[in-house]
């Protein structure tokens, strides 16, 4: 069945320094969606990428969608503490209709 | 508020008890998803509704567990004979159709003791 994977797991980094997150999917998606979720709280939308190569930017934060539409990246720019939580995607697609996340990263800022 | 709404937020329950949570989608958002999430693990799927119809069940939904839209609105996700392992985070979801984005409620944390 489809898969999203999503790298890595953990990442530690101090306030200021960049950030990125690979997400692969074993088949092709119609699009893919990020979500951010604090502790404690639940996923919280933050894009869906839709057309192969597309990127779009949120301030600090730049999404990649892959131009074989199977994977995409997540970077954040000067990472600050309140960008702490985990980062999922979320891979669509239209053969089986259904919204298959990763594992999630979970990013943490030291100031 | 116009979100996804759950109740309860939260839930404590002991083996062999039934549960039943509710889930409040966006107003009209034909499609509503739950999915049960674990610490450190991203949202599973369970099953969806198409206005009222449910389409799809995930394996992982065993016979302990049945949903329902009657109106095509509100859902009900309800877990007959708990186990330990039942105990997790429940996440209803809505989106307008099929592939829109999909808005996540607040959850329902159930415990089984």
């Amino acid at each position: 069945g489809q898969q999203v994977m999503q790298i890595p797991q953990y990442q530690h980094v101090q306030e200021g320094e960049d950030f990125t997150t690979y997400c692969n999917s074993s088949t092709t998606l119609s699009n893919i969606q990020w979500y951010k979720q604090r502790p404690g709280g639940h996923p919280v939308f933050l894009v869906q990428l839709v057309k192969s190569g597309e990127v779009k930017k949120q301030k600090r934060l730049t999404f990649q969608f892959g131009e074989a539409k199977k994977n995409s990246s997540l970077h954040i720019t000067a990472t600050q503490t309140t960008d702490v939580g985990t980062y999922f995607c979320a891979g669509f697609s239209s053969n089986t209709g259904k919204l298959i996340f990763g594992q999630g990263t979970t990013l943490q800022v030291k100031p | 508020d116009t979100g996804v709404s759950q109740d309860p937020r939260h839930k404590i329950t002991k083996r062999g008890q039934n549960v039943t949570f509710r889930c409040d989608p966006i107003s009209e958002h034909n499609r509503l998803y739950w999915y049960r999430q674990t610490l450190g693990q991203g949202p599973e799927f369970l099953t969806y509704f198409q206005n009222e119809a449910q389409l799809e069940k995930s394996r992982l939904l065993s016979d302990r567990f049945s949903a329902e839209r009657p109106k095509g609105s509100f859902s009900t996700l309800e877990i007959q004979r708990t186990e330990q392992g039942d105990s997790a985070m429940y996440l209803c979801a809505s989106s307008l159709t099929w592939a829109d984005t999909q808005y996540f409620g607040p959850g329902t944390r159930l415990t089984v003791l």
